[in-house]
């Protein structure tokens, strides 16, 4: 059964450092992941979808690499802003297609 | 403004009291799906739908209903709530039956029973 880890829980940076989020899957027969921002309180903003055939996906100061044969994403942000703080889900089908499969998140807090 | 709507955000509720959480697309997606999600637990999948008239179980389905009338609405039917069903529920679209498209929620609803 699939199951997707984001390693670590909580993460806090200076403004301006650029960091990186982890994402590992124990089954690397993916359609695709993608990452979720959550701000407290509020729903979830879809920021990337990554498909299996691809090795990375770029959005402004956002990058997503994906390495299947590994069973790890990682999420590049470039010059952190306080804006960013907030919780990091990475997700991916599963098997079936019917549902999503997610980690519990990364907390992030960038302090001005 | 393409979008996947709820109502209400915010719901207190006792405990027997019949509730309905709505959930509505303006896509014309054809999969819409329910999640709850709990500290420690992570979101997990109530029911889903792949298109009209058709709803499946997901993860946790034990308390809660679905109808599929229209392609647009997706309701939660809590029959007779229970305190363990205290979450914050999130309801998702997908263009498709297909997993390759991309998955879009809606802004939460945040239920209390007491």
């Amino acid at each position: 059964k699939q199951e997707v880890t984001q390693i670590p829980a909580a993460l806090s940076v200076p403004e301006g450092e650029n960091l990186v989020l982890n994402c590992s899957f124990t089954d690397s027969a993916i359609y695709n992941l993608q990452w979720f921002r959550q701000d407290p309180g509020k729903g979830l903003t879809s920021l990337l979808l990554i498909q299996s055939s691809q090795r990375e996906q770029t959005s402004g100061r956002l990058n997503a690499s994906l390495d299947k044969s590994s069973g790890r994403s990682t999420l590049y942000i470039a010059a952190s802003q306080p804006g960013d703080s907030a919780t990091y889900l990475c997700a991916v089908p599963n098997q079936a297609g019917t549902a999503l499969i997610f980690g519990k998140g990364t907390t992030l807090s960038v302090s001005s | 403004e393409a979008q996947v709507t709820q109502n209400p955000r915010y719901l207190i509720t006792v405990t027997g009291k019949k509730l309905t959480v709505t959930c509505s697309q303006n896509m014309n997606h054809e999969y819409m799906s329910w999640y709850r999600q709990d500290p420690g637990l992570g979101l997990r999948q109530i029911y889903y739908s792949m298109n009209v008239e058709v709803t499946d179980k997901g993860d946790v389905p034990e308390g809660y209903k679905v109808s599929r009338k229209e392609k647009r609405n997706f309701p939660l039917i809590l029959e007779s709530p229970s305190p363990n069903q205290t979450s914050l529920y999130f309801c998702a679209s997908r263009k498709g039956a297909s997993p390759w498209d991309e998955q879009y929620f809606g802004p939460g609803t945040r239920l209390t029973v007491t």
